[in-house]
């Protein structure tokens, strides 16, 4: 089984309707995070969470909330879905020491009409 | 703005030869970078590190230079396998990015047999 699980894995939605995609983790991992990847523009981040009671803007939140469930669950929303929010997002899972490395899920392609 | 950069969207090689995977960093404050592969309908997966005490760092195939001075690190990949084609992302962390990760707009590999 994937330690880092993504749901919806593809979703298409319309202008204005309410999304939320999940992810969960088995890592057993502190520190969650959303990307978004465009074309041309790479991974960039949305926002992340070291636990359970830490939410942290990234680079790119204008648009989206999340709420960290639990130290297993991490949602991303978008509240008023617009199309350029179309775009592949993917969740993250990091330990707190170690290398820093980030274990990403598959990804979820969210195309918005 | 950009902190992260990879000027190559693309590079093609021969297999057994060696593949150079280019990546250049404005903030002088990162102290660790990341590469990562990604695969098509995949989460990027980690690859390689390297501290910034560090110039040089090993594992198996794959080597990563850093050139503090210039801002700049390297992937090597020798020798090249068709396996290793794939889309490859550089990211940098630390210091004034404070927790955050910013990655490069990715290199897709292509070894070709």
């Amino acid at each position: 089984d994937a330690d880092v699980t993504q749901t919806p894995r593809n979703r298409i939605t319309k202008t204005g309707k309410r999304i939320m995609l999940e992810c969960s983790q088995t890592k057993g991992h502190d520190r969650m995070y959303w990307y978004r990847q465009d074309p041309g523009l790479g991974l960039r981040l949305i926002y992340y969470s070291f636990d359970v009671k830490d939410i942290n803007k990234g680079e790119i939140s204008d648009g989206y909330s999340v709420s960290r469930q639990a130290q297993a669950k991490f949602s991303l929303s978008l509240e008023s879905a617009i199309p350029n929010q179309t775009a592949l997002y993917f969740c993250a899972t990091s330990d707190i020491q170690g290398r820093r490395e980030q274990f990403f899920g598959p990804g979820t392609r969210l195309t918005v009409l | 703005d950009q902190q992260v950069k990879q000027n190559s969207p693309s590079l093609s090689v021969q297999e057994g030869r060696i593949s150079i995977l280019n990546c250049d960093y404005t903030n002088s404050m990162f102290d660790y970078f990341l590469w990562y592969k990604k695969y098509p309908a995949e989460g990027p997966t980690f690859l390689i590190s390297i501290s910034s005490i560090k110039d040089k760092n090993e594992d198996g195939r794959f080597t990563v230079f850093l050139n503090k001075s210039a801002k700049h690190l390297s992937l090597h990949i020798v020798p090249s396998q068709p396996g290793d084609s794939a889309v490859y992302f550089c990211a940098a962390s630390g210091g004034g990015a404070g927790n955050q990760f910013y990655f490069g707009t990715g290199t897709s590999l292509t070894v070709i047999p």
